[in-house]
């Protein structure tokens, strides 16, 4: 368990829909970072949150959008779906230190149909 | 702009034998990191090395080792004694310090397949 909570774990849902996902850090992990893995492919970088401010954009669309809370849980939201949106969403989080690794969470399954 | 390559898409290996899965970097910074993730079919992200820029030893975790070569920006993974349970996809991925935080970038990675 690498103490990253997402949900929720399966989401199935029609074209043109809108969705939310959500992300817990590890408790004191003040980076959140947001990844899209479609079938048998890597991990694209979405977006990052450092302590509720956004850190870094990747490749996100605009129909996508992202925040951290003062509790520093995150949520990504998906909007106007795509059959091409169905993927793995992977949230991660780190903290500023030495030698730390991304803890990835369970991720959150979506299939658009 | 830093990029990973790992130019082994899928690879396969005996039970019990070594396998080397290879992956180069490209970045002009000196201070940074790198690690192994293994996602087994659970889909789950899970660390299996990291490997200190500045540090000249190259890391081990049981099994698992790295070819570290600085200059040469290559961060090979060796794993000894392959088992069944390694059957997975391997994601090889840089990291550095940016304004405080940190930011990850992912090899595209190899599918390796242990066979009994």
């Amino acid at each position: 368990d690498s103490g990253v909570t997402q949900t929720p774990k399966h989401l199935i849902t029609a074209t043109g829909q809108r969705v939310t996902l959500r992300c817990s850090p590890r408790s004191g992990d003040l980076s959140v970072y947001w990844y899209q893995q479609s079938l048998d492919q890597g991990l694209q970088f979405l977006i990052q949150y450092y302590n509720g401010e956004e850190r870094a954009k990747g490749n996100i669309l605009e129909r996508f959008s992202a925040q951290q809370f003062p509790d520093l849980h995150s949520e990504l939201n998906l909007s106007s779906l795509e059959l091409g949106d169905s993927a793995l969403y992977f949230c991660a989080s780190s903290v500023t230190g030495e030698n730390t690794e991304a803890f990835f969470g369970q991720g959150t399954r979506l299939t658009v149909v | 702009a830093q990029t990973v390559t790992q130019s082994q898409p899928e690879m396969s290996v005996q039970e019990a034998e070594t396998v080397t899965l290879s992956c180069t970097y490209d970045t002009s910074e000196s201070n940074y990191y790198l690690f192994w993730y293994k996602q087994p079919p659970s889909r789950q992200m899970i660390l299996v090395i990291r490997q200190e820029a500045y540090k000249q030893q190259n890391a081990t975790e049981n099994r698992f080792s790295v070819n570290f070569q600085k200059a040469a920006k290559s961060f090979s993974l060796k794993i000894s004694d392959s088992q069944l349970g390694d059957t997975a996809m391997y994601f090889c991925a840089f990291m550095k310090r940016v304004s405080g935080t940190y930011k990850y970038i992912f090899g595209t990675g190899t599918r390796l397949k242990v066979l009994a």
